[in-house]
């Protein structure tokens, strides 16, 4: 069974500073993969998602995520953490033979942006 | 375009009742999915409908059920409730749910069990 993995629970730091948080898929087949973002109260928007080709995808609000077959990651960076990214990341797969809809989230990190 | 919307936002509900949640997905959207959050277990796939059809499963007990309707809208259901049953319900809409398009979620239900 595919797995998702965020070996972060919660991340802190300086506004203005870089950001990565870290995300290890575990599926035999290639993974298609997700970044959501869910600030609070609300329900989770679509950051980022790999599908094939380029590994270096661009996402919304400055983040990009980098898949690494050989090391089984998909870990979202940005370069520089504005006030209003903080909020819980949410990395997800699905994969080729599945459907969008069935998608396995990892645990979520945290991030906390200190002013 | 307007967006998923849930109703209602938040329910509270005591152990043995029954719970009716619904989904509107953003106009045009034919597949909708839904997922349970909560703390301990985290994000977890329901089911979901397309064509007024189940099309996927997640490993939940049968007192977790739902539908869709001609107009794609959505309702769950949760029978006999259980105190684990506290949860952010969330809904989420596609075109056809393939796995190119984009999911679109909701605000969530957020489901108190007491």
């Amino acid at each position: 069974a595919q797995s998702v993995t965020q070996p972060d629970i919660h991340i802190t730091v300086s506004e203005g500073a870089s950001l990565e948080l870290r995300c290890n898929y575990s599926y035999g087949a290639t993974p298609y993969l997700f970044w959501y973002v869910q600030s609070p109260g609300q329900g989770l928007q679509l950051l980022l998602k790999y599908f094939s080709g380029d590994t270096l995808v661009q996402g919304i609000k400055g983040f990009e995520a980098e898949f690494k077959r050989s090391q089984s990651s998909f870990n979202l960076r940005k370069p520089s953490v504005h006030w209003s990214d903080a909020a819980e990341y949410f990395c997800a797969s699905t994969y080729r033979a599945g459907t969008a809809s069935k998608l396995t989230f990892g645990t979520g990190t945290r991030l906390q942006v200190m002013l | 375009k307007a967006g998923v919307t849930q109703t209602p936002r938040y329910l509270i509900k005591t152990r043995g009742q029954q719970v009716t949640l619904s989904c509107s997905p953003i106009s045009g959207h034919r597949s909708v999915s839904w997922y349970q959050q909560t703390p301990g277990q985290g994000l977890q796939f329901l089911f979901e409908y397309f064509s007024e059809t189940q099309r996927n499963k997640g490993n939940f007990p049968g007192r977790f059920s739902g539908r869709q309707f001609s107009n794609s809208r959505s309702e769950m259901n949760v029978s006999t409730l259980e105190l684990g049953d506290s949860a952010l319900y969330l809904c989420a809409s596609s075109l056809r749910g393939q796995l190119q398009e984009t999911q679109y979620f909701g605000p969530g239900t957020r489901l108190l069990v007491l």
